[in-house]
């Protein structure tokens, strides 16, 4: 099975912050992965698919980025709703991997 | 627009069995792959099982053998047959439209306990 290793667990920012959410996979997946926002008590909402394509109507503040093994979710300027917590899955290969989740808090 | 709308949820003992359903609008059932995904209380996303529009099936490990996925696409629904149902099968279960989970339903929870 693919392992996804994804990074910080937690993170606390603010307003307007720059920040940078990490996926590894533990063998290559070419591009084949998703990111993810889940607020409490919601479904998981799809932010980008394929590395780096952004989901229809989801603000260009988020964006993907990453090939191979290494994968990157950024959030541009951090507004009230992003605070959130962000998985990645890898759709490569069965069976499907999630990361373990990134809680992003406010600072 | 996609909906998913998922039902069947519930309490039930260690041992017993569930029938999820997913009822699906606004696309053509019938031409979608189909996925189970689950959280339990408090923790992250764990994929379950998925169904291809021509009948190909995977199950997680940690249900094969157990759970049984299937479609009725004349009722464009999915569903999840749950067997030997285990305490660590406790979660909110979500149905997801193809295998990049483009759309979710809202979730059904399912509590095993005795």
């Amino acid at each position: 099975d693919i392992q996804m290793t994804q990074s910080p667990s937690s993170l606390s920012a603010s307003l307007g912050d720059r920040v940078t959410i990490t996926c590894r996979a533990s063998q290559a997946i070419r591009n084949d992965l998703n990111w993810f926002q889940q607020r409490p008590g919601k479904a998981p909402k799809r932010l980008i698919y394929d590395a780096t394509t952004l989901q229809s109507g989801v603000p260009s503040r988020f964006s993907g980025s990453g090939s191979g093994t290494e994968f990157t979710l950024t959030i541009s300027s951090l507004q009230p709703e992003d605070f959130a917590t962000y998985y990645c899955l890898q759709h490569n290969t069965y069976p499907r991997t999630f990361g373990q989740g990134t809680k992003l808090e406010i600072k | 627009e996609m909906q998913l709308v998922e039902s069947g949820g519930g309490l039930v003992q260690p041992g017993g069995s569930l029938r999820l359903s997913c009822a699906a609008s606004g696309f053509t059932f019938s031409s979608w792959s189909m996925s189970w995904v689950r959280q339990a209380p408090g923790k992250g996303l764990e994929w379950v099982s998925y169904l291809s529009s021509t009948g190909t099936i995977y199950y997680a490990d940690s249900v094969k053998g157990r759970f049984t996925i299937s479609r009725d696409n004349a009722k464009n629904s999915l569903y999840l047959q749950m067997n030997s149902l285990r305490v660590d099968d406790t979660a909110t279960y979500f149905c997801a439209t193809g295998g990049g989970y483009g759309s979710w339903g809202p979730g059904t929870l399912v509590t095993v306990s005795s």
